[in-house]
């Protein structure tokens, strides 16, 4: 069973280019969650999404940044404009379930995104 | 205060050796409490779950204080490949994963 999978490991772009950021769940996982690792900082939740819906986009910059969970294929994270802060390992994780409590959530190997 | 604070070391410490951590949270209504291990520049990963009465797995133990506002990893017998960082993850309302707050992490090296 293939864990979670996102594509590009690492990722550069200049100022102002778009940056886009792929996640498969794990087989049989229908929630999907995207986390940022600021360098020297924790995790921090960004947007949490079903198939083809939106959950919890609470963590989610305002403007810039968007997310989608299409019917068929990967999970997008999308990164308009980027700017050097927006630098840092972006991690999609997912679960068979939204509840923590009865299900860990499995973390996909990261995209390293540099901005120049 | 941080929502959740750790130390973030690092402990450095010989094989065999054993080694504890802290963590405090600062929502008293927190509900769910979990230890991820992060190894460098790899993705977090679920070490174990923290309940309210304790719990080992093999050489950890995972504590839980609730009235102190703060949660414990012991490692006993430390191996080479127990250095990572350690994370403290809390759920403050214990809902879904969007409420899940990372602390930055405790570093830990073992030397042999």
């Amino acid at each position: 069973n293939a864990g979670v999978m996102q594509n590009p490991r690492h990722l550069v772009r200049r100022r102002g280019q778009e940056a886009r950021l792929r996640c498969s769940p794990m087989k049989g996982h229908s929630h999907v969650y995207w986390y940022r690792q600021l360098p020297e900082e924790g995790l921090k939740f960004m947007v949490y999404l079903q198939k083809e819906n939106i959950i919890d986009e609470s963590g989610m910059p305002k403007e810039r940044f968007s997310a989608e969970f299409p019917k068929e294929g990967p999970s997008i994270l999308r990164i308009q404009q980027v700017v050097r802060g927006d630098s840092a390992a972006y991690f999609c994780a997912s679960s068979p379930t939204g509840s923590p409590g009865r299900s860990p959530l499995h973390f996909g190997n990261g995209t390293r995104l540099t901005v120049t | 205060r941080k929502e959740v604070e750790q130390d973030p070391g690092p402990f450095n410490v010989p094989e065999g050796a054993t080694v504890a951590f802290n963590c405090t949270y600062s929502n008293s209504a927190s509900q769910s409490f979990f230890w991820y291990r992060q190894d460098c520049r790899k993705e977090p990963k679920l070490l174990m779950s923290v309940y309210s009465s304790g719990n080992e797995d093999g050489r950890f133990t995972a504590q839980l204080n609730r009235a102190s506002q703060y949660i414990s990893l012991l490692i006993r017998d430390s191996k080479l490949s127990d250095s990572a960082t350690y994370l403290c993850v809390v759920n403050p309302m214990n809902s879904g994963y969007s409420t899940l707050t990372f602390g930055k992490g405790t570093m830990l090296l073992v030397s042999p």
